[in-house]
């Protein structure tokens, strides 16, 4: 079983629609939860932190998390066609005292928003 | 400079040949990491340096050498690689401190292409 799996997509949305994404983990002791937004040939980019269960919002951008079902998701409304890129979700579970907290990645979404 | 950089941003090896990858991070961070992103693949976490110290070593080849001379810099020494190894190498930084978020902010990466 993948620790973080993502639908590869492509998801595809017109513009101005809201686009969901998600994701599932499988490890309970997972505590901090990321998105990343990757343009084709660029580095990944962070755009969202969430920590807690509930929605977390940034503009166009919610984060949302449940914890119980092991369930984070990331909503974009009034998708643009700048917003078509690979969507990543990263787990992190912390390792206590000063340790790093490994970051385990998904394989990716493709988000295609359309005119 | 801002952020993470990493130079060089294309390399061209052939198998015999040595090299070595650069990363900086200019953030005030205590830990860099460097992964490996191959086409169709998540993200795959190589090394882990949490103050200068290597924390991780998620079973890499010997033919990737890692050196973190301070908090601030990391090298990736590369020799007699593979063509499989032709991929994205990504260098991150990230704090660690108790009480912080560990978000990983990642260097624009280097494309290497072993021939």
């Amino acid at each position: 079983q993948k620790e973080v799996e993502q639908n590869s997509g492509p998801l595809s949305v017109p513009e101005g629609a809201i686009a969901s994404l998600n994701c599932t983990y499988s490890d309970r002791v997972s505590q901090s939860f990321f998105w990343y937004r990757q343009y084709s040939g660029k580095s990944p980019e962070l755009i969202m932190s969430i920590y807690s269960n509930g929605d977390k919002e940034d503009g166009r951008f919610t984060a949302q998390l449940n914890k119980a079902s092991q369930y984070v998701s990331l909503l974009i409304r009034d998708s643009q066609p700048s917003d078509s890129a690979t969507y990543l979700c990263a787990v992190l579970q912390y390792a206590g005292g000063t340790s790093y907290g490994k970051l385990t990645f998904g394989q990716g979404t493709i988000l295609t928003v359309h005119p | 400079e801002t952020g993470v950089t990493q130079t060089p941003r294309h390399l061209v090896m052939g198998m015999t040949n040595k090299k070595s990858l650069k990363c900086e991070q200019h953030l005030g961070h205590n830990a860099m990491y460097w992964y490996k992103q191959s086409a169709k693949k998540p993200l795959e976490l190589m090394f882990v340096y949490n103050f200068k110290e290597q924390t991780e070593n998620n079973s890499v080849p010997s033919r990737f050498s890692p050196e973190c001379p301070n908090s601030s810099h990391l090298f990736l020494h590369l020799h007699t690689l593979q063509p499989e190894d032709s991929a994205l190498y990504l260098c991150a930084s990230s704090q660690t401190n108790p009480g912080s978020y560990y978000e990983q902010y990642f260097g624009p990466g280097t494309r290497l292409t072993v021939t």
